[in-house]
Parts: structure tokens; sequence; C-alpha cells
């Protein structure tokens, strides 16, 4: 059983599309995440959700959309995509209490914007 | 804030080779350190993390890794590698606030460990 599962696994589409990546995690966790990696392999935190509330929000810009439904799920829609969003980005879900501060990832949807 | 400085973008090593991936960090308060791996096209996984306790932590695979809290360093070694630990390796801190680690692992930007036969 796949603890945290994104999809798609891998997108391709064209500058100014709309595209959206799911994310949903068995492992009971309350906490989710979204982070970018991007083609030097960095990785930086976009989005974390705890209980379906916004908790962290960095400097994104407002075309992308994170939505959670239920604590099991967190979704990440990016309008009007733009060559710079190409990148492989990764959901990843961890508990609050104790909070160990360990983050168990998906295995990352690569987004390439032609 | 917490950042995490990894100066070796890439690493390689023969197999059967001893190796040691450099990894310090910066904080204001105390924090939680992590090693993940990942493999090519693949997601990242958990290999050790110091949380308290003895300053040297294992992996099931060999690896471990010693919290250094004078130095600011959390470095992980191998005494030997083999062909299957090739992957990018990526230090990363959590800081602690009162209640535990905050919501926020900060990651280094990888090394890349090269095992040649």
């Amino acid at each position: 059983d796949t603890a945290v599962s994104q999809t798609p696994k891998y997108l391709v589409t064209q500058m100014g599309n709309d595209k959206s990546i799911k994310c949903e995690q068995n492992l009971g966790h309350d906490t989710m995440y979204w982070y970018k990696q991007d083609s030097k392999k960095f990785l930086k935190i976009m989005f974390s959700y705890n209980n379906k509330e916004l908790i962290i929000n960095e400097t994104v810009p407002n075309r992308f959309s994170p939505k959670s439904p239920d604590k099991a799920h967190l979704n990440l829609h990016i309008n009007s995509l733009e060559l710079g969003d190409s990148a492989v980005y990764f959901c990843a879900s961890s508990h609050s209490f104790p909070n160990t501060g360990e983050l168990f990832f998906g295995e990352g949807s690569r987004l390439t914007v032609l | 804030a917490q950042s995490v400085t990894q100066l070796d973008s890439q690493v390689p090593v023969f197999e059967e080779a001893p190796v040691e991936l450099r990894c310090n960090y910066s904080s204001s308060v105390s924090v939680y350190l992590f090693w993940y791996v990942q493999y090519p096209n693949q997601g990242l996984q958990l290999l050790l993390k110091y949380l308290s306790g003895s300053t040297l932590v294992k992996s099931i695979n060999g690896f471990e890794a010693e919290f250094n809290k004078s130095q600011t360093s959390f470095h992980l070694r191998k005494p030997s590698v083999h062909i299957s630990d090739t992957a990018e390796y990526f230090c990363a801190v959590s800081g602690l606030t009162y209640g535990g680690a905050t919501n926020k692992l900060i990651f280094g930007t990888g090394t890349l460990l090269a095992v040649q036969p």
C-alpha cells in the first residue's frame, strides 16, 4: 500500500494552461505539504496544511492554489502555467503531535511546461 | 530561521571505499536534523534522524551521522559504499518550538554520491 500517493506522475502541457496535481496519504497524518524541486534538485516548501487549514504559505505566486478537502488529501492547482513552473512537485505528510519534523514523501509529479 | 549548507554538490567514490557527506546548519533555536536519500526518479526517503539523546545515529543500511552542536554539523558517513548507494543525499533541519518541531523542514542543496566500480 502506497503511503503518500500523487497523481499524475508526469504532466506535459503548454504555457498558459491550467493543471492540477492530487495527493492522498493513508498514514493517518494530519499535516500535509507541497514542496517544489527545481532542475538543480533544490527543494523548497510551498504550502503546508494542518487539518485542512493553511499554516504555511511561502512566497508562491497566486497562480498556485492548494486545496485540502480533508486531512488525508491535499491538491495543487496551477493556473496560467509558465516555463518556470517546470519542476518536480512533491507531496509530503507528517504528524503534528508529537511533531518530530519527519516528513513522508510521495514519488513526485514531474511537470514540464512547453 | 534555519539554513542548511551542503558544500559538496557531488562526491565520486569507488565501491567499498569510505565516504563522508558534509552538512552544516545554522539556527537560533534547537533543532532536529535529518538525512534523506533520493534514488533516481523517486521521492525522498528518510535515511536517519537526530532528535535527542545519543549524538551518533545509525541507519539500517550502514550509514551513520553524528550531531556536533559546537560545530553545527551533522555529517553523514559510511565505512564501505556499494554501487546501490548511488543517489542524491539531502540534509535537512527543523527548528524546535514549544511543543515540538516547526512544520517547516529546510533542506540543503543535496550531494550526489556517485559510486564507481
